[in-house]
């Protein structure tokens, strides 16, 4: 299985802050590589799909990049509605496959 | 506007089996596949499997393979998840999502269900 690794594991932050997280896929999978967020007691949502396309609805202030096998998402200038966990994704190979999750907090 | 609606919450024996079923409405049902992730309660995200209606062939994780069916009803426009031989740590979330491709470039999951926790517990 393909194994997606991210960091930070928690972050603290304050709104308005520039929030990166960042994930590792343990082998090749080109831009089949997606972020999703998740709020407490809520399904994930699609933020970012193919390595960096933003999804229809999604704010601006979140963007993604990729060189090779590592990934960044990035959150511009935080927001209140933005804490929440945030989880990578590869779909290049099944089974498909998540990070552990990146759960950005309150300072 | 595609809505994914599941099923209610289930309390099972350990050695039993739950159906959890996703029904669609709002846009097509069958060309699309539905996929099923879990969620143990604090844990992260798990992809268990997922079947395309019109084809109605399943494809399911490995380490699942045994113990699950997926099917899907395209009548009722609705997809079932059955897990059998249930242990304490099934317990989790169960998550239908839509997955939307384009068939070289992209997988990913557009619309989910609400969830559904099934609680594993003697």
């Amino acid at each position: 299985d393909i194994q997606m690794t991210q960091s930070p594991s928690s972050l603290s932050a304050s709104v308005g802050d520039r929030v990166t997280i960042t994930c590792r896929a343990s082998q090749s999978i080109s831009s089949f590589f997606n972020w999703y967020q998740q709020k407490p007691g809520r399904a994930p949502k699609v933020l970012i799909f193919a390595a960096s396309s933003l999804q229809s609805g999604v704010p601006s202030r979140f963007s993604a990049s990729a060189s090779g096998t590592d990934f960044t998402l990035t959150i511009s200038s935080l927001q209140p509605e933005d804490f929440a966990t945030y989880y990578c994704q590869q779909t290049y190979r099944t089974p498909w496959t998540f990070g552990q999750g990146t759960r950005v907090e309150v300072k | 506007q595609v809505q994914l609606v599941q099923s209610g919450a289930e309390v099972k024996k350990p050695g039993s089996s739950v159906k959890v079923s996703c029904k669609s409405s709002g846009g097509s049902f069958s060309t699309y596949a539905v996929t099923w992730v879990r969620q143990a309660p604090g844990q992260g995200l798990e992809w268990m499997g997922k079947i395309i209606p019109l084809f109605s062939t399943p494809h399911y994780a490995q380490r699942f393979q045994g113990r699950v069916t997926i099917n899907a009803d395209e009548s009722t426009s609705t997809v079932y998840l059955e897990l059998r031989n249930l242990r304490s740590d099934d317990t989790a979330v169960y998550y239908c999502a839509r997955e939307i491709a384009d068939g070289g470039s992209y997988n990913y999951f557009d619309f989910w269900g609400q969830g559904t926790l099934v609680t594993v517990s003697s």
